[in-house]
């Protein structure tokens, strides 16, 4: 079955530094990966998604994911920290060729401080 | 605006009552399904529809009753109300039923109480 590990609740950087948001998955086939973004008392919008192709994905906002098949990671990267994205933020896994049924991490909540 | 619609967005009910929460989509997507999303375990699928007259259990189905009558509509019915189902719940639909790369468009979430 598959499954969606992130690692770390609650992620606190400065404004400007590095983010780094951490996602391990497990699947017995080749999935698709996924990040959304939930600002507060809202759904979920897509951040970036892997597909095929290239592994390092860019997505809105200035994020970016790698998939890293021999470590089973999509870990989301963002290279300057801003105030308006502390949010909380789903990686999630789908198996090709299937329906969308995601399967998603517990989520991290991301707090960006001055 | 074009989008997912859920009603209501607040509910409170006591245990044993019944409700529906409603979900409408008019992006003609084939696919749509029901999440509850709880504190520290993300977003649990509950049911899902590949189009109408077609739903399927995902992976919290119990105390959860869907159909699909049209396209647009796919509401989700609580028969028996308990703390349990204590949770925001999203419903969120995509354009073809037949890829997984499909990006799920969400709704802005119904957020219920069971006492």
């Amino acid at each position: 079955a598959q499954s969606v590990t992130q690692l770390g609740s609650h992620v606190s950087v400065s404004e400007g530094a590095l983010v780094l948001l951490r996602c391990n998955y497990s699947s017995s086939v080749p999935p698709y990966l996924f990040w959304y973004v939930q600002y507060p008392n809202q759904g979920l919008q897509l951040l970036l998604k892997y597909t095929t192709g290239a592994t390092l994905v860019k997505g809105i906002n200035g994020f970016e994911a790698e998939f890293k098949k021999s470590e089973t990671s999509f870990h989301l990267t963002k290279p300057s920290a801003h105030m308006s994205d502390a949010a909380e933020y789903f990686c999630a896994v789908s198996e090709t060729g299937g329906y969308n049924k995601l399967i998603f991490g517990a989520g991290t909540r991301l707090a960006v401080h001055p | 605006n074009a989008g997912v619609t859920q009603t209501p967005k607040f509910q409170v009910l006591k245990t044993g009552q019944s409700m529906t929460l409603q979900c409408a989509q008019d992006m003609n997507h084939e696919y749509m399904s029901w999440y509850r999303q709880d504190p520290g375990m993300g977003l649990r699928l509950i049911h899902y529809s590949v189009g109408a007259g077609i739903t399927d259990q995902g992976e919290v189905p119990n105390g959860y009753n869907v159909s699909r009558s049209t396209t647009e509509d796919f509401p989700l019915r609580l028969l028996s109300a308990a703390p349990s189902q204590t949770s925001v719940y999203f419903c969120a639909s995509s354009y073809s039923r037949n890829s997984g790369a499909n990006v799920l468009t969400f709704g802005a979430g119904s957020r219920l109480t069971v006492l």
